[in-house]
Order: C-alpha cells, then sequence, then structure tokens
C-alpha cells in the first residue's frame, strides 16, 4: 500500500512553455502533498504544501505565480511550471500523506525529472 | 543552527559492518521522526520512523530516539553494498505538518 504515482517521469519542453506535472496516491486518500524541488547532488527543497480544497501554501522565495499548484482531489495534486526557463531544470517529487495516518508519513512518487532547452 | 542536521558525510564502511547515522534537531516540540533512503537519480524511499524514545528495530535497521538530547540515528546492521545511498533524516512537528529535512549523509558500504 501507500504508493503514489508521478507523470510524467521525464519532459523535456522548450523555454518559455507550460509543463503539468501530475501526482496520485493510488490507494490512500491524501489530505495534504508536498512539492520539493531537488538539483544535483543538493538536498529536498520543500516548494509548498498542497492541502485539498484549499489554496497551497508557498516556501519563502518560491514564487507561486510561476509555480501553479492544484489540489482538486483527495487523490490528486498537480504543479503547473509556468514560462519554464532552463533555470528550472530540476528533478520535481511529490509526497503525499494519508488521511488516516497518524504518525506523518510521507510516500513519495518517483519524480519527474524536467529538462528546459 | 539547522533545523535539522546529519553528519556531513560521506560515510564509507566495509562490508558487513555497521553504520551509524546521525541526525540532530532544534525543537522540542517535535514529534515524529523519519529515515529516509535516496538511491541517486531516485526519490526518496521511507525506511522507518520512531516517535518514542528508545530503540525501534526493523531487519538489520535500528533507529533510536533521544528527546532529551534531540538526537534520531539509524544503525544498519551487516551492511551491504545495495545499502549505498544518502540517507535523510526528517522531522515533523505535528502542529506545522510538514517535513523538516536534513542535507542528508551519503553512505558508502565498500565489498
Amino acid at each position: 500500500g501507500a504508493v503514489v504515482s508521478q507523470h510524467p517521469s521525464w519532459v523535456i519542453c522548450k523555454s518559455g512553455t507550460s509543463v503539468k506535472i501530475e501526482c496520485r496516491s493510488l490507494d490512500f486518500q491524501a489530505t495534504t502533498m508536498f512539492w520539493y524541488r531537488q538539483f544535483p547532488k543538493q538536498s529536498l527543497m520543500l516548494m509548498a504544501t498542497s492541502n485539498e480544497g484549499s489554496k497551497a501554501t508557498y516556501e519563502q522565495g518560491v514564487e507561486k505565480d510561476k509555480f501553479l499548484i492544484n489540489h482538486a482531489s483527495l487523490t490528486l495534486s498537480t504543479l503547473t511550471v509556468t514560462s519554464a526557463h532552463p533555470e528550472d531544470s530540476s528533478f520535481y517529487i511529490c509526497s503525499a500523506r494519508d488521511a488516516l495516518n497518524s504518525y506523518n508519513e510521507q510516500f513519495f512518487g518517483p519524480g519527474t525529472r524536467l529538462t528546459v532547452l | 543552527q539547522k533545523e535539522v542536521e546529519q553528519n556531513s558525510g560521506p560515510l564509507s564502511v566495509p562490508e558487513g559492518a555497521i553504520a551509524s547515522l546521525n541526525c540532530t534537531y532544534s525543537d522540542r516540540g517535535s514529534q515524529s521522526f523519519f529515515w529516509y533512503r535516496q538511491y541517486s537519480g531516485k526519490s526518496p524511499e521511507l525506511i522507518m520512523f520512531i516517535y518514542s524514545n528508545g530503540d525501534k528495530e526493523d531487519g538489520r535497521f535500528t533507529a533510536q530516539l533521544n528527546k532529551a538530547s534531540q538526537y534520531v540515528s539509524l544503525l544498519i546492521r551487516d551492511s551491504q553494498p545495495s545499502d549505498s545511498a544518502t540517507y535523510l533524516c526528517a522531522v515533523v512537528v505535528t502542529n506545522a505538518g510538514k517535513s523538516t529535512f536534513g542535507d542528508g549523509t551519503t553512505l558508502t558500504v565498500k565489498p
């Protein structure tokens, strides 16, 4: 159990285009999902916390108009990178927390590798 | 001071040895503590969590928590080359909800 999927697993796009990444909890309901970014050989950086049915909470320094997050259901959250530029190239990882889990475990998706040309 | 600090590493141990990974945290209100393993190019996977003082064992892994010292560790017994990865310590302050991650410790197990 506790499986989180992400789609796509990798994407290459041209500078200026927008890219949408989906994160799904497959066998549990996730009231909270998290979006991270990780550059090569660096640690995870939390971008935002997404709660179902409400606006995402962004970490300091993360542009909410550039990284649009939607958490419309208990099993799906999306991250849209708008007007992507080469510096947005990174490994984007989502995680989800089971609504019924009282220990605050987070389960990670496999990640999406974004390359902006 | 970082909220969650881990050994800077890298840590190298011979196959079959015990690997000891350490983590300290600054918020005394922290409630849940997690160890994740991350292979190069992959996303983190949960190894263990602990929320009570003392030891928690799962196979070759033992998590140890000392809230008074604000310290959590992960011991890996009989280390295998497949254990070579970066290990991330994460702490949750329940009211905040989000996990705070350390920068990770890279472990190499040499055959």
